[in-house]
């Protein structure tokens, strides 16, 4: 059973500075997804990445993908208010792609 | 193009009441799927579907039935509510099973049971 974790749970980040969560997950998979939910919201796409070594990047947000360590990783450059939300990451698996989530992070950012 | 719409937004049921929670899509995606989300649970998958004709479970698929007799439609039915299924729903499509184009989700239908 595929199972995957996302920590910290919550994270309080101070203005400017950077940060990184961490996503990891239980079996071998090459499709693991991040996603934004705003309070109320829907879930926004964030990232698709599909090869281990993949990076992606969007404004201050940078995803990677390591397979081999079944780890991805959210860099967050010079934290902003706008950034304030819940995280998740999702991995696929098998061919009918069911979707496996993480309990999500929460991140805040404080002038 | 609307993408994936759910309907309702809110509905609040009784005890033992059955309803349809309806997912549309119109962008020709094989792949649809139905979660819940509860506090501190992330998203669950109850069901999905590959294709016009078929469907199957995921992780929590008691209490709900699904068919996909179109490629645009996949209804989600409470067959008799309970309290236990108050939580959010989402509907999610991708164009093709594998994913490869990401999943698209829909505004969510906050269910209370009471």
């Amino acid at each position: 059973e595929l199972k995957v974790e996302q920590n910290p749970l919550f994270l309080s980040m101070q203005e400017g500075k950077n940060y990184t969560i961490y996503c990891n997950y239980s079996t071998t998979s090459d499709r693991l997804y991040w996603y934004r939910q705003d309070p109320g919201k829907s879930l926004e796409s964030l990232f698709v990445l599909l090869s281990n070594g993949a990076v992606k990047q969007e404004g201050r947000l940078m995803a990677s993908l390591d397979t081999k360590a079944r780890l991805s990783t959210l860099h967050i450059t010079a934290a902003v208010h706008d950034l304030s939300a819940t995280y998740f990451c999702a991995v696929a698996g098998g061919a009918n792609s069911k979707l496996t989530f993480g309990k999500g992070i929460t991140l805040s950012v404080r002038p | 193009n609307a993408g994936v719409t759910q309907t309702p937004k809110f509905q609040v049921l009784k005890t033992g009441q059955s309803m349809t929670l309806q997912c549309a899509q119109d962008m020709n995606h094989e792949y649809m799927s139905w979660y819940r989300q509860d506090p501190g649970m992330g998203l669950r998958l109850i069901h999905y579907s590959v294709g016009a004709g078929i469907t199957d479970q995921g992780e929590v698929p008691n209490g709900y039935n699904v068919s996909r007799s179109t490629t645009e439609d996949f209804p989600l039915r409470l067959l008799s509510a309970a309290p236990s299924q108050t939580s959010v729903y989402f509907c999610a499509s991708s164009l093709r099973p594998q994913g490869l184009n990401g999943y698209t989700f829909g505004s969510g239908t906050r269910l209370t049971v009471v």
